[in-house]
């Protein structure tokens, strides 16, 4: 089973930023929480890693609270090319298989 | 190669056959996951392996379904006696491990197999 749950579904208008929220309520102390993105007929990529407070890279941020029961995936001023599935994971790439949950699908509308 | 290889890309077979799944992880990777996703699905973990120890098979839907490894190198996963419902991609992952790894995913493009 998933360790994660997450909104089925969002949409925006181009140029808003958009945050998805993920709740995993069982993270374990050696688990890292992972976001991918996937687009259609494509593998998932990477798009940002992070284990408490905040991270930010190129293209998103990633917020954590101090209980890390949740998080949450900020992309700024989003673009039609942002519309794709998005995937919070939670694991340590330990013993225990890392299990994507059902994702986010973020619609796009100009 | 830099990333993650599978092969074939597409594959149509009829009903009943068997099919062979290809995975070329990342050189020095000695994680490796396969992952089946249906049409407009999520991705359904299926089996890993990690490094030496006993592959987790613990999402395999069948005995139909079966994966191999080569030490830390090649897996095949293989289909016998396909069925419609086995339509999906087949989606392969390897990821780096040991001290400093957070178990960042590296996937490949997909096997996209049809069943007739």
């Amino acid at each position: 089973l998933a360790k994660t749950t997450q909104p089925i579904s969002m949409d925006s208008y181009e140029g808003q930023e958009v945050n998805i929220t993920c709740s995993h309520n069982n993270i374990a102390t050696n688990d890292y929480i992972t976001w991918y993105q996937q687009f259609p007929s494509q593998g998932p990529r990477f798009i940002i890693q992070g284990y408490k407070t905040k991270v930010t890279n190129e293209v998103a941020s990633l917020f954590i609270p101090a209980d890390r029961k949740s998080s949450t995936l900020s992309l700024p001023r989003v673009s039609l090319s942002d519309t794709a599935v998005y995937y919070c994971l939670v694991g340590d790439g330990g013993n225990t298989p890392l299990v994507f949950g059902k994702g986010t699908r973020l619609s796009v509308i100009a | 190669g830099a990333g993650v290889s599978q092969s074939p890309s597409n594959k149509v077979t009829e009903k009943g056959k068997d099919v062979e799944l290809r995975c070329d992880p990342i050189s020095g990777h000695t994680a490796l996951y396969w992952y089946r996703q249906r049409l407009g699905q999520g991705l359904e973990f299926l089996i890993y392996f990690q490094g030496n120890s006993a592959p987790d098979k613990s999402g395999l839907p069948s005995d139909r379904f079966s994966a191999e490894r080569t030490g830390e190198s090649v897996s095949t996963l293989t289909i016998q006696r396909t069925q419609q419902e086995d339509s999906a991609v087949y989606l392969c992952a390897s990821s780096p491990m040991g001290q400093g790894s957070t178990g960042e995913l590296f996937f490949g493009e997909g096997s996209r197999l049809t069943v007739l």
